[in-house]
């Protein structure tokens, strides 16, 4: 019973390539995110969807493509990879109606991309 | 500015209390969060504090909040192996749907 669960979680791939990486909640939440933790550990948010609509997409280059086919699904499509494209992705839901919305976000357990 | 800082390493030895620090900018900040990610899977919420509080405890878990000097501070009571992680804090602020990161702060049990 994962509430948040990506697919694929480990994903290795030749520079140039074109890959995506798939997420889905079953928690119900209207938003869900992608945000990407480098090498360093350092996590930085990339996009947000509330009910399939995009609320934010931070400077990440255009290579890469969110989409958000219903509330409870948000891909991750990424156009010729690069080397410095290797991170791990995680995505995560969160529920934004009601009037003690927290903010807390529920996490899946990443996607690790390694460009060769 | 939107910048979040931890130290990155403490260790500890078992039983004893951790304390982890973290500093932020945003002085509008609403929620202030603690994450804790075990190795190879995602961050999983800790607690909370809203901002307009000073202090929150849960079980071994003690969130002390100054305002004033934008600092935040994690204690663990009586720390076990099982809490050998990392620890991210994270503010709200602005937009209701996006939480900023601190740099980590990776936490390391010893017998």
């Amino acid at each position: 019973d994962t509430a948040v669960s990506q697919t694929p979680k480990y994903l290795v791939t030749q520079m140039g390539n074109d890959k995506s990486i798939k997420c889905e909640q079953n928690l119900g939440h209207d938003t869900m995110y992608w945000y990407k933790q480098d090498s360093k550990k350092f996590l930085k948010i990339m996009f947000s969807y509330n009910n399939k609509e995009l609320i934010i997409n931070e400077t990440v280059p255009n290579r890469f493509s969110p989409k958000s086919p219903d509330k409870a699904h948000l891909n991750l499509h990424i156009n010729s990879l690069e080397l410095g494209d290797s991170a791990v992705y995680f995505c995560a839901s969160s529920p934004t109606s009601g009037g003690s919305n927290t903010g807390e976000l529920f996490f899946g357990e990443g996607s690790r991309l390694t460009v060769l | 500015g939107e910048d979040v800082e931890q130290s990155l390493f403490l260790s500890v030895r078992e039983g004893d209390s951790s304390v982890i620090n973290c500093t932020y900018t945003d002085s509008s900040s609403t929620y202030l969060y603690w994450y804790k990610q075990e190795p190879g899977a995602g961050l999983q919420l800790l607690t909370y504090i809203f901002s307009n509080m000073d202090m929150k405890q849960d079980q071994r878990l003690t969130v002390l909040l100054n305002k004033k000097d934008k600092h935040l501070s994690l204690r663990i009571a009586d720390t076990q192996t099982g809490d050998s992680a990392i620890y991210f804090c994270a503010e709200r602020t602005g937009t209701a749907s996006k939480l900023t990161f601190g740099t980590g702060t990776r936490l390391q049990v010893t017998l």
